[in-house]
């Protein structure tokens, strides 16, 4: 199994463009989850989702959007890029069940400039 | 709002010896407790859960304990070595929906041979 895969690793955005940061996982995870991670801070969360067609928002969602069409995809959508959106961003899944462990992709640097 | 906080921000210590890392959280209806590794510019490992049902959860040289009613969490770390050097994120999930992961800003451990 590859676990929570995200691509691209890197990118650097201009001002008031748009992007998708795209996160696969193949474990048939029910539950997805989309964090950011500023320098020397913990993570907070943007977004997340219980199955296929359901998704809410978490701590920070302003200046973001997801979709959850299938169970393996969730893409996060960054429609107006501005500055304080330069962060990494983590995507990570669970099963939903028992536990609940999350685990977690090996994320997305991205800089606005 | 459950708030979580690690202490000490960093730490550096000499090889071989064992070590403790505080989290603490302020709301203590949680589902459980997950302590992660990350590693500079790389995602997160997930090192132990605690369920809050459990008292303390142990994987080789690492021994997490979990106590609700006080709002704290430690994780132990035995003779330590170069190679844990890391920072570790603390995390909680409320007990309304265990899926919503709230993070502590992290301890910066060096272990120095």
């Amino acid at each position: 199994n590859a676990g929570v895969t995200q691509t691209p690793k890197f990118r650097i955005l201009k001002i008031g463009q748009s992007m998708t940061l795209q996160c696969t996982q193949d474990m048939n995870h029910n539950y997805m989850y989309w964090y950011r991670q500023d320098p020397g801070m913990g993570l907070k969360l943007i977004y997340y989702s219980v199955g296929a067609g359901i998704t809410d928002k978490g701590e920070v969602p302003n200046g973001y959007n997801v979709s959850r069409s299938t169970t393996e995809d969730f893409p996060l959508r960054l429609e107006l890029a501005a500055p304080s959106q330069t962060s990494v961003y983590f995507c990570a899944s669970s099963p939903g069940t028992s536990k609940n462990e999350q685990f977690f992709g090996p994320g997305t640097r991205l800089t606005v400039l | 709002k459950q708030e979580v906080t690690q202490i000490p921000a960093a730490l550096s210590v000499p090889e071989g010896e064992n070590l403790v890392l505080n989290c603490s959280f302020t709301d203590s209806a949680i589902y459980n407790l997950q302590w992660f590794r990350q590693d500079p510019g790389k995602g997160l490992t997930s090192l132990l859960l605690i369920q809050s049902s459990q008292r303390e959860q142990t994987s080789g040289r690492l021994n997490a304990s979990l106590d609700k009613s006080s709002g704290r969490s430690t994780l132990y770390i035995a003779a330590s070595q170069p190679g844990d050097s890391a920072t570790y994120l603390c995390a909680v999930s409320p007990s309304s929906s265990g899926s919503r992961l709230t993070f502590g800003e992290g301890t910066q451990l060096t272990v120095n041979p």
